[in-house]
């Protein structure tokens, strides 16, 4: 596609469900990344894929937090059990040319966890 | 770990009027540093980055330099038009590859 796609745009969901949020990097690029954004802060760093593997997933918050990309494309951030602290936009980016290429965003899920 | 400031958190100005945002930086081995521009409710657009070798990176009416030594980027965004107002991200990659960003500078230029 023409940019990073991220389904849902909006998720509202209940204490103590299982969420999965979607991300559809730009056709090419290897590096993916997941991030989270509370209101009024800058981005952090959740996990980082190169190709199919998780090259850095020191960004999780715990192990209710996962992500998979299983064919080295499209990209899948599960959290289980969620919480109220959860609710934020994460946001999905994708770069070509891997760790220090210029990353490209989608414009982000928001999780609201009532 | 790095730790990355943006000031002001908030920025008025009157159309025409020249920009001026910083950001520091704790630990100066970077790779590189982006500026972004993030638009309300919506994801993060690339505007410059800046190679760790490098000084400074221009285009068209921005500027942003970077001194890697003292922990400094600034970025200047000349003759402001309202279409500029958003909120600018800088964010630097401290081990070459996980971004570590600042709260950002929300811009307003009023007409």
């Amino acid at each position: 596609g023409a940019g990073v796609s991220q389904t849902p745009s909006n998720k509202v969901t209940e204490k103590g469900k299982y969420v999965e949020l979607r991300c559809d990097p730009i056709s090419g690029h290897t590096a993916l990344y997941w991030y989270r954004q509370s209101l009024g802060q800058g981005p952090e760093f959740l996990i980082y894929f190169q190709g199919t593997g998780a090259a850095d997933d020191s960004g999780l918050p715990n192990d209710r937090f996962f992500a998979v990309r299983p064919e080295g494309s499209v990209s899948t951030l599960k959290i289980q059990r969620t919480e109220r602290g959860d609710s934020a936009v994460y946001l999905c980016a994708s770069s070509s040319f891997g760790p220090t290429g210029e990353l490209f965003f989608g414009e982000g899920s928001r999780l609201t966890v009532l | 770990k790095q730790e990355v400031t943006q000031i002001p958190a908030a920025l008025s100005v009157p159309e025409g009027e020249n920009l001026v945002l910083n950001c520091s930086f704790t630990d100066s081995a970077i790779y590189n540093l982006q500026w972004f521009r993030q638009d309300p409710g919506k994801g993060l657009t690339s505007l410059l980055l800046i190679q760790s070798s490098q000084r400074e990176q221009t285009s068209g009416r921005l500027n942003a330099s970077l001194d890697k030594s003292s922990g400094r980027s600034t970025l200047y965004i000349a003759a402001s038009q309202p279409g500029d107002s958003a909120t600018y991200l800088c964010a630097v990659s401290a081990d070459d590859y996980k971004l570590s960003f600042g709260a950002g500078t929300t811009v307003t230029v009023r007409a």
